[in-house]
C-alpha cells in the first residue's frame, strides 16, 4: 500500500541535543514538506522541497535542517538552536504540480525535549 | 500577511445535533481547503473550494465559500462520534513557484454520545 511512513511515534529528547525525524513515502511524489504543530496555532511550514536535491525554508526554518538526497525521503533535524523543539511534526508529499488536495499526511510524530 | 482565523476554538455537541465552523481570512482566498486530523495523527482532507459562492457537500458535511472568497463555513448534519476531531483549514498561499497551504488554528469538536 502506497502512504506516508514516520518514524518513531514518539521521541524524546535531552534539551541540547540534536535529533532527525524521518519521512519516507512510496507515492512517488517529488514534493514533501515538513509541518509543525502546537496547540491552538494550527499547522506552520517548516522547509518544502519540489525535487531531489532542492528545498526552500517554510514560515519557522531557524532551528531546523533538512535534506533530500532521495526522492522518497525527507528527514528534518531539529537542531539545538530550537528554543522550543516540543511539539507535534508532521510530514506530508504530493505530487510536482498537484494541487493541495492530493497532499497526503504522514502519522506525525510527537517530540518531547526536557 | 495573510491570517486565517477559525472559530469556535473548541465545540462540544450532543450527538445529533447540527454544528457549523467558521474559516475567516484577512485576504481574499484562491483555495480553501478543509481538513480533518484524529488527535495525534495526520490530516485527511474533507473538500476544496475555489469559487465565490461555492458550495460541496460530502456524506453529512457541507463546506461553503462566502461570494467575497473571505470566508468559509463547514456545517455537520446530525452529529455523530465519528465526527469528533480537529477540523482544519488551509489557503493556497498564492506564493510564485511555492506549493504550500496557509493553515488555520484548528476547530477541535466532541460530540457526545
Amino acid at each position: 500500500d502506497g502512504g506516508i511512513t514516520q518514524s518513531p511515534k514518539y521521541l524524546f529528547r535531552k534539551e541540547g541535543q540534536n535529533v532527525t525525524l524521518s519521512c519516507e513515502q512510496n507515492l512517488n511524489h517529488d514534493a514533501m514538506y515538513w509541518y509543525r504543530q502546537d496547540p491552538g496555532q494550527g499547522l506552520r511550514l517548516i522547509y518544502y522541497s519540489q525535487i531531489v536535491n532542492d528545498f526552500q525554508k517554510g514560515d519557522i526554518a531557524e532551528g531546523y535542517s533538512v535534506s533530500r538526497e532521495k526522492k522518497e525521503s525527507f528527514p528534518l533535524t531539529v537542531t539545538s538552536a530550537q528554543k522550543n523543539p516540543t511539539a507535534f511534526y508532521l510530514c506530508a508529499s504530493s505530487p510536482a504540480g498537484g494541487a493541495f488536495h492530493e497532499q497526503y499526511f504522514g502519522p506525525g510524530t510527537r517530540l518531547t525535549v526536557t | 500577511s495573510q491570517e486565517l482565523e477559525q472559530s469556535p476554538q473548541s465545540l462540544i455537541v450532543q450527538e445529533g445535533k447540527n454544528l457549523t465552523i467558521n474559516c475567516t481570512s484577512s485576504k481574499t482566498l484562491y483555495g480553501l481547503y478543509w481538513y480533518k486530523q484524529k488527535y495525534g495523527e495526520g490530516l485527511i482532507f474533507l473538500m476544496m473550494l475555489q469559487k465565490g459562492g461555492e458550495e460541496k457537500s460530502h456524506e453529512k458535511i457541507t463546506a461553503k465559500l462566502d461570494e467575497k472568497k473571505q470566508q468559509s463555513s463547514l456545517h455537520i448534519t446530525a452529529s455523530q462520534p465519528s465526527h469528533a476531531g480537529i477540523y482544519l483549514c488551509g489557503a493556497d498561499r498564492r506564493q510564485t513557484g511555492a506549493n504550500n497551504l496557509f493553515f488555520g488554528t484548528g476547530t477541535r469538536l466532541t460530540v457526545i454520545p
